[in-house]
């Protein structure tokens, strides 16, 4: 039981490129999210996705798109890299409310992402 | 949208004293308040959450108080070790499911031996 698995565990991408942070998770949760963590800002949410082929947006969604095709993954797209998206990005996944007693996300190692 | 503050930015603390870390929320419709420790390096982990409807959670060394009505809650531990030095995050969500959080922006608490 892997939990919540995030690859790469580091990037350095160059301004204007692309790329995609993976997200898998094997505890068939629901839920699940993106977060970005700058320093002393705490984790500000991307995107989130309440189940297969529903999305939407967080608090800071520009610049990067999602898509949910099934439970396990969740994969999140930087369109044109900018340097202020420099950060530690966290995926997360839980259970929805009613089918666990268990409300709280459960989080990926993160990926630190550097662009130049 | 919800805004939540989180006070005090750093906190240190002598082993075995208690350490209380507040933060306050805007939207009076938030229902879903978690506490995340987060080690040097890790993953946030849930350490203790709570709903509206409950006014006070306990969990060993660790408790979590509301206050609805001042739209506010707070962290309190107990008897602090030094494994117990982390970064707290507090969140808030409004959503009934409780699934979009709205974070604070962090406590890093040092515990002296």
């Amino acid at each position: 039981n892997a939990g919540v698995t995030q690859t790469p565990k580091f990037q350095v991408l160059k301004t204007g490129q692309s790329m995609t942070l993976q997200c898998a998770q094997d505890m068939n949760h629901e839920y699940m999210s993106w977060y970005r963590q700058d320093p002393g800002m705490g984790l500000r949410l991307i995107h989130y996705s309440v189940g297969a082929g529903i999305t939407d947006q967080g608090e800071v969604p520009n610049g990067y798109n999602v898509s949910r095709s099934t439970t396990e993954d969740f994969p999140l797209r930087l369109l044109s890299a900018a340097p202020s998206q420099t950060s530690v990005y966290f995926c997360a996944s839980r259970s929805p409310a009613g089918r666990s007693f268990n409300y709280g996300y459960t989080f990926g190692s993160g990926t630190r992402l550097t662009v130049v | 949208g919800e805004n939540v503050e989180q006070h005090p930015s750093t906190l240190s603390v002598q082993e075995g004293d208690s350490a209380v870390i507040k933060c306050t929320y805007s939207d009076s419709a938030s229902n879903y308040f978690p506490w995340y420790k987060q080690e040097l390096g890790k993953r946030p982990q849930l350490i203790i959450d709570i709903r509206s409807n409950v006014g006070e959670k306990k969990d060993q060394r660790i408790a979590v108080t509301l206050n609805k009505t001042a739209k506010h809650f707070s962290l309190h531990i107990t008897e602090t070790q030094p494994e117990d030095s982390a970064v707290y995050f507090c969140a808030a969500s409004t959503s009934p499911a409780g699934n979009k959080l709205t974070f604070g922006g962090g406590t890093r608490v040092l515990v002296k031996p």
